[in-house]
């Protein structure tokens, strides 16, 4: 049972431009979500969180939505640059506090 | 500096040779975490520690130990690793607490022919 799914493996996107990466959750008791990235040859590296009594929330050129009544959240990075290349997963801590991660979308951010 | 180190980073191994991957963190967590990471399947929990001599399974333990005797050291043991254990593992540590960030190794890449 995915409980955190990311649909999409891999996104490319031009430079400069908006970069929108979408993670869906079935169980509705999660309140707290958060994005990781990775780089190759490197472990995962905290991004940015969302409370769920927020719809939003931004940190420079990230910033994170959430829209609760569609278990749907969303990581947009504005304006995208090469070094944004990464794996980048969505996760949420279930009642016990264990880390649940989608199955990551690695984007691509090309020149 | 702030750390989860991990070793070996690499390692090529055969088919029931027992083998150890060590975990250490220098900022004095309670909790820490093995997980593996395998194409499509996102990063996936094999076993957790709340605590110093506290462990409990994660969602893939099967082929897995784990011993926490002291609270910075969390070595992931493969008894008798086979094929379907090559992957990359990452260990990772954070506070006690549901909302505290977690914090990751380096990772190790694992191939058992």
């Amino acid at each position: 049972d995915q409980q955190v799914k990311q649909n999409s493996p891999s996104l490319s996107v031009q430079e400069g431009r908006i970069s929108i990466l979408n993670c869906d959750y079935t169980n509705s008791m999660f309140d707290y979500f958060l994005w990781y990235k990775k780089y190759p040859a490197e472990g995962p590296t905290f991004l940015i969180s969302i409370s769920s009594i927020k719809d939003k929330n931004e940190d420079g050129r990230f910033t994170v939505f959430l829209n609760k009544s569609a278990k749907h959240l969303s990581l947009h990075i504005v304006p995208s640059q090469p070094g944004d290349s990464a794996v980048y997963f969505c996760a949420a801590p279930n009642q016990g506090g264990k880390l649940i991660f989608g199955q990551g979308t690695e984007l691509s951010v090309k020149p | 500096e702030a750390q989860v180190t991990q070793n070996p980073r690499y390692l090529i191994t055969v088919t029931g040779k027992k083998l150890t991957v060590t975990c250490s963190q220098n900022m004095n967590h309670e909790y820490m975490s093995w997980y593996r990471q395998d194409p499509g399947l996102g990063l996936r929990q094999i076993y957790y520690s709340m605590n110093v001599e506290v462990t409990d399974k994660g969602d893939v333990p099967e082929g897995y130990k784990v011993s926490r005797k002291e609270k910075r050291n969390f070595p992931l043991i493969l008894e008798s690793p086979s094929p379907n254990q090559t992957s990359l593992y990452f260990c990772a540590s954070k506070l006690a607490g549901v909302y505290n960030e977690q914090f990751f190794g380096p990772g190790t890449r694992l191939t058992v022919l």
